[in-house]
């Protein structure tokens, strides 16, 4: 069975931009979730998809959305880019949520 | 609101001891536990999780036990090899609304075996 897949793996941004990251999670997975990791606050959950439906949100400004798609693939989405957005953001996922979660590598945003 | 802390946040040790990571948690109220590993430059892999209703987990060299009552977990490490250098992290998952919330991460610990 193939891993949870994160595009792209590396990205290098403008303030001011927006970008769009994309996470493919194991297959019949229904249950994925998104973190951001930086050097300073650690790790901190940003939201939370099932069946296509936000079940949870962390607490991030709303520049941060996401979505999930039908066959449960999910992108986020960062709008106005700030240089304290950089950092490694993290997809998981899992058959329902609350259990034991499948990691991807992570998508690394640089913003410039 | 949930935190997490982590002690110590940095261990290094000779190959072949034993030794045990620490995990505090303000909030009992929790759906389960889980530790992790991470790699530099790779994502998490999860190595155990502990339901709210259990006390310990066990898998291979590694033991997690959990008290809720006091909001601790510990995590032990049997016969450590040099393989074991990692960060290892510890997240709570709580209650919110109707189901599961989002996992509340700890800092992590560093740890270094020396061959």
């Amino acid at each position: 069975k193939a891993g949870v897949t994160q595009t792209p793996r590396y990205l290098i941004k403008t303030r001011g931009q927006q970008v769009t990251l994309s996470c493919s999670p194991i297959s019949g997975h229904r249950s994925v979730s998104w973190y951001q990791q930086t050097p300073g606050q650690g790790l901190q959950f940003l939201f939370e998809y099932f069946s296509e439906t936000q079940r949870n949100k962390g607490n991030f400004p709303g520049r941060f959305s996401g979505r999930q798609f039908s066959n449960s693939r999910s992108e986020m989405n960062v709008s106005t880019l700030e240089l304290g957005d950089s950092a490694l953001y993290l997809c998981a996922s899992s058959p329902r949520g609350g259990e034991k979660l499948f990691f991807g590598s992570g998508t690394q945003l640089s913003v410039l | 609101k949930q935190e997490v802390t982590q002690i110590p946040a940095a261990l290094s040790v000779p190959e072949g001891e034993n030794l045990v990571l620490n995990c505090s948690f303000t909030d009992s109220a929790i759906y389960n536990l889980q530790w992790f590993r991470q790699d530099p430059g790779k994502g998490l892999t999860s190595l155990l999780l502990i339901q709210s209703s259990q006390r310990e987990q066990t898998s291979g060299r590694l033991n997690a036990s959990l008290d809720k009552s006091s909001g601790r977990s510990t995590l032990y490490i049997a016969a450590s090899q040099p393989g074991d250098s990692a960060t290892y992290l510890c997240a709570v998952i709580g209650y919110s609304g109707g189901g599961a919330d989002g996992l509340t991460f700890g800092k992590g610990t560093h740890l270094i075996i020396q061959p």
